[in-house]
């Protein structure tokens, strides 16, 4: 697609489930990334992707927060056994990589843990 | 860390108005990007500007890299350009964002 497509857009769940966000990036962009934004705040970082190499993983909260991407292109972000602080918009942002690269990001997903 | 500072925190302007929107960080910076988050959410890109400075219509970016800040320039402001605008620096490190806390953009008809 044209731009970076995140789904669901929204996701209510209940405190303790798993939780499963999506991100599909600009075709051609090799670099991912996962932001949280919570109410009223400034941008997060959670992840880093670049094509092969290691993830950046410096941003996640806890061990709770995991991230995968296959084929070097489709990211998941996965959160389990959710807790009412985890409730936030998470971002996803596409680059073409390496340094000196602006980021575009998609719409998000709008959480909310019960 | 690289620390970013955005001023002002609230700007509340009429329509037509112009408005200057400052950014500050602490250290040398790779690169530094400015975006638009509207009432919706939706991030979008403004500049991308490490140093100088690049105009788009009624928006204008500059950056003073030796001195550590960037101006974000909004003219003749519509309703439209309420949001909140974000600063975002890349370090010299890796290639995290280091984003300001924002400011929040008000404009009445």
């Amino acid at each position: 697609g044209a731009g970076v497509s995140q789904s669901p857009s929204n996701k209510v769940t209940e405190k303790g489930k798993d939780v499963e966000l999506r991100c599909d990036p600009i075709s051609g962009h090799t670099a991912l990334y996962w932001y949280r934004q919570s109410l009223g705040q400034g941008l997060e970082f959670l992840i880093y992707f670049q094509g092969n190499s290691a993830p950046d993983k410096s941003g996640l909260p806890s061990d709770r927060f995991s991230a995968e991407r296959t084929g070097g292109s489709v990211s998941t972000l996965t959160i389990q056994r959710t807790q009412q602080e985890d409730s936030a918009v998470y971002l996803c942002a596409s680059s073409l990589g390496g340094f000196n690269q602006p980021q575009h990001f998609g719409d998000g997903t709008r959480l909310s843990i019960l | 860390g690289i620390q970013v500072e955005q001023s002002p925190p609230d700007l509340i302007l009429q329509e037509g108005a112009n408005s200057t929107l400052r950014c500050n960080f602490s250290d040398s910076v790779n690169n530094l990007q400015w975006f638009h988050q509207n009432p919706w959410g939706q991030l979008i890109n403004l500049f991308y500007i490490p140093s100088g400075t690049k105009q788009n219509g009624r928006l204008s970016a500059t950056t003073v890299a030796t001195e550590r800040y960037s101006l974000l320039y909004i003219s003749s402001s519509q309703t439209t350009d309420s949001g909140v605008y974000f600063c975002a620096v890349e370090g010299w490190s890796n290639y995290q964002l280091i984003w300001g806390a924002g400011t929040k953009l008000i404009i009445k008809p």
